[in-house]
């Protein structure tokens, strides 16, 4: 069955630092990815997605993941975070059914 | 705009009521998702359409039910037999999945006393 596993459950960085959140699938083919970050009690925005093609994949907000099929990691990075990031980041993958499965999320908390 | 708009946003129900929530989008998308969010879980299928009249269950469909009437349309229906229906949920709807983005609303936070 296909899952996604992302191992930090929560992050703490400094405004400016670099980031990098974690996330792992399992998947037989080359799964579709994504990455989604939602703010307290709001819906899920969509930041970056993955196909086919280049493994680096710029996003919104300054984000970018890299796919690495070797260690079936979707990572996501940004190099400078700041406080409006603070928020609980999904990824997500899409197998050959309709059906999307979500990692159990990261919440991020950015310190002034 | 396009978009998906759930409502209410905040639901209070008493013990043994059904109660509806519902989805609405103007993007003409086919495909129709409900998730349940709890805190730590993630967020679990429930149910999902991929066309109009049609329906099936996700992973945790046990005390809902779904209707999809219209392509614009996908409400739930939390029922008395859902034993821990407090909870914050979310709709969202695609074009062609599961190789394009999901949209989702804003999410209705239901809860029952």
């Amino acid at each position: 069955a296909q899952s996604v596993t992302q191992p930090d459950i929560h992050i703490t960085v400094s405004e400016g630092a670099s980031l990098e959140l974690r996330c792992n699938y399992s998947y037989g083919a080359t799964p579709y990815l994504f990455w989604y970050v939602q703010s307290p009690g709001q819906g899920l925005q969509l930041l970056l997605k993955y196909f086919s093609g280049d493994t680096l994949v710029q996003g919104i907000k300054g984000f970018e993941a890299e796919f690495k099929r070797s260690q079936s990691s979707f990572n996501l990075r940004k190099p400078s975070v700041h406080w409006s990031d603070a928020a609980e980041y999904f990824c997500v993958s899409g197998g050959s059914n309709y059906k999307l499965t979500f990692g159990k999320g990261t919440l991020l908390t950015v310190n002034p | 705009d396009g978009g998906i708009t759930q409502s209410p946003k905040y639901l209070f129900r008493k013990e043994g009521q059904n109660v509806t929530l519902s989805c609405e989008q103007n993007l003409n998308h086919d495909a129709m998702y409900w998730y349940r969010q709890d805190p730590g879980q993630g967020l679990r299928l429930i149910y999902y359409s991929q066309i109009v009249n049609d329906f099936q269950k996700g992973d945790i469909a046990e005390g809902y039910s779904v209707s999809r009437e219209k392509k614009e349309s996908f409400p739930l229906t939390v029922t008395s037999a859902q034993k821990n229906p407090t909870a914050f949920y979310l709709c969202a709807s695609s074009i062609n999945p599961p190789n394009t983005e999901a949209f989702f609303g804003q999410g209705t936070r239901l809860t029952v006393v």
